[in-house]
């Protein structure tokens, strides 16, 4: 079975400071995508890349950027955390043919006090 | 933007009834139809995928796939309370060559005894 991981299950940090959200999938899926889930908003795409070092913006980019430099690694990055970056962050992984399934990592709760 | 829509419920049924869940979606490129489910506190995992007009059943799950109306659906025969979940619908298209899965907002399903 695939398995994505995600470092940190729960994650409390304060308003300004840096965030690292680290992610990583063991099955050679070229692409990975980062998204947070909040009550009554759904899942919403923040980033995904589809191959070593490339990224493109999902929806809602702002407050955040993305590292991928190897194919197994996905970083999600909070350069100064604000409060309404609270929110559950999922990442999942997708192979680049075939069935088009996402496998999802468990999750990482962020709260920023 | 990519519109996804779903019923956001709860959706509650009797144990044993049919459970019925749908879903539009605005995007015509979409090419593949998964639907999710979600327990409370955990990530997504795939319960049912369609890619063509016309049903599709594996055991108590049945999607109906229409794209000429942009409608999706998925119905639970059967319905156990095991079944109580957020289920998200996720029509999948294309952007320069990879799949960007959208989801909707998920509906909440409670089965009752």
């Amino acid at each position: 079975d695939v398995k994505v991981t995600q470092s940190s299950r729960y994650l409390v940090k304060r308003t300004g400071e840096k965030v690292f959200l680290e992610c990583v999938q063991d099955m050679d899926h070229e692409n990975m995508f980062w998204y947070r889930q909040d009550p009554g908003l759904g899942l919403r795409l923040i980033y995904f890349s589809y191959d070593v070092k490339m990224k493109e913006k999902g929806d809602i980019p702002e407050g955040y950027s993305v590292s991928r430099e190897k194919k197994e690694r996905f970083s999600l990055i909070l350069e100064s955390a604000s409060t309404n970056q609270t929110s559950m962050y999922l990442c999942a992984s997708l192979r680049g043919s075939g069935a088009n399934v996402l496998t999802f990592g468990a999750g990482s709760r962020l709260t920023v006090l | 933007q990519k519109e996804v829509e779903q019923n956001s419920g709860p959706l509650s049924v009797p144990e044993g009834a049919i459970a019925s869940l749908n879903c539009t979606y605005s995007d015509r490129g979409s090419q593949s139809f998964f639907w999710y489910r979600q327990y409370s506190g955990k990530s997504p995992e795939l319960i049912m995928s369609i890619y063509s007009n016309g049903d599709k059943e594996d055991g108590r799950f049945t999607a109906q796939l229409n794209k000429a109306s942009q409608y999706v659906s998925l119905l639970i025969r059967d319905s156990q309370p095991s079944d109580s979940a957020t289920y998200l619908c996720a029509p999948q298209g294309a952007s320069g060559g990879s799949y960007i899965p959208t989801f909707g907002r998920g509906t909440s399903l409670i089965v009752h005894p």
